[in-house]
């Protein structure tokens, strides 16, 4: 049963333009997001976090919105550089350290 | 300061065999947690150890285990291989206080293959 899924696999952008990953979730007990950012040989590395008491948090070119009714969250990132290139995760808590993660989404930035 | 550090970084092994994986958190982290990743399934939560105690657990079998040491440091053991044990494992570190979330930081990971 996966409770947090990312439906779409990779996804290819032109430098410059909006990058737009979206995340759905199934457990209505999460209170907190994240979105993380993993390239090959490395582990993950946070990116950019949400409160489920919130519904939008910002930080310089990355935007994460959270639509509780919808269990859908996305992360927008703008404009796009080539060193976004990577798999991007989105994960899910409630009360504890343990991650949910979704099975993640390959950004392609090109020139 | 120093981040999470994983050894070793590769391993082949064959089936049957068994292995263990060792995690050094950063300083000042008491909480570990382990992940595995493998194509199409993402990352997927295995256990967390929080001052040398398994805090919480994911659904794996019990031929997946660990362990965390006075240090923090912790280790995973995998008996009786299997093939489908051939994954990326990643450990992550945090400070584990408080009932809210505490950021990760993760490791680089070990590559287990098992031939």
């Amino acid at each position: 049963d996966q409770q947090v899924k990312q439906n779409s696999p990779s996804l290819s952008v032109q430098e410059g333009r909006i990058s737009i990953l979206n995340c759905d979730y199934t457990n209505s007990m999460f209170d907190y997001f994240l979105w993380y950012k993993k390239y090959p040989a490395e582990g993950p590395t946070f990116l950019i976090s949400i409160s489920s008491i919130k519904d939008k948090n910002e930080d310089g070119r990355f935007t994460v919105f959270l639509n509780k009714s919808a269990k859908h969250l996305s992360l927008h990132i703008v404009p796009s550089q080539p060193g976004d290139s990577a798999v991007y995760f989105c994960a899910a808590s409630y009360n504890t350290d343990k991650l949910i993660f979704g099975t993640g989404t390959r950004l392609q930035v090109f020139p | 300061k120093a981040g999470v550090t994983q050894t070793p970084r590769y391993l082949i092994k064959t089936r049957g065999q068994q292995v263990t994986l060792s995690c050094s958190p950063i300083s000042g982290h008491r909480s570990v947690s382990w992940y595995q990743q493998t194509p199409g399934q993402g990352l997927q939560f295995l256990f967390e150890y929080f001052s040398e105690t398994q805090r919480n657990k994911g659904n794996f079998p019990g031929r997946f285990s660990g362990r965390q040491f006075s240090n923090s440091r912790s280790e995973m053991n995998v008996s009786t291989l299997e093939l489908g044990d051939s994954a990326l494992y990643l450990c992550a570190s945090s400070l584990g206080v408080g009932d809210t979330y505490n950021e990760q930081f993760f490791g680089p990971g070990t590559r287990l293959t098992v031939l």
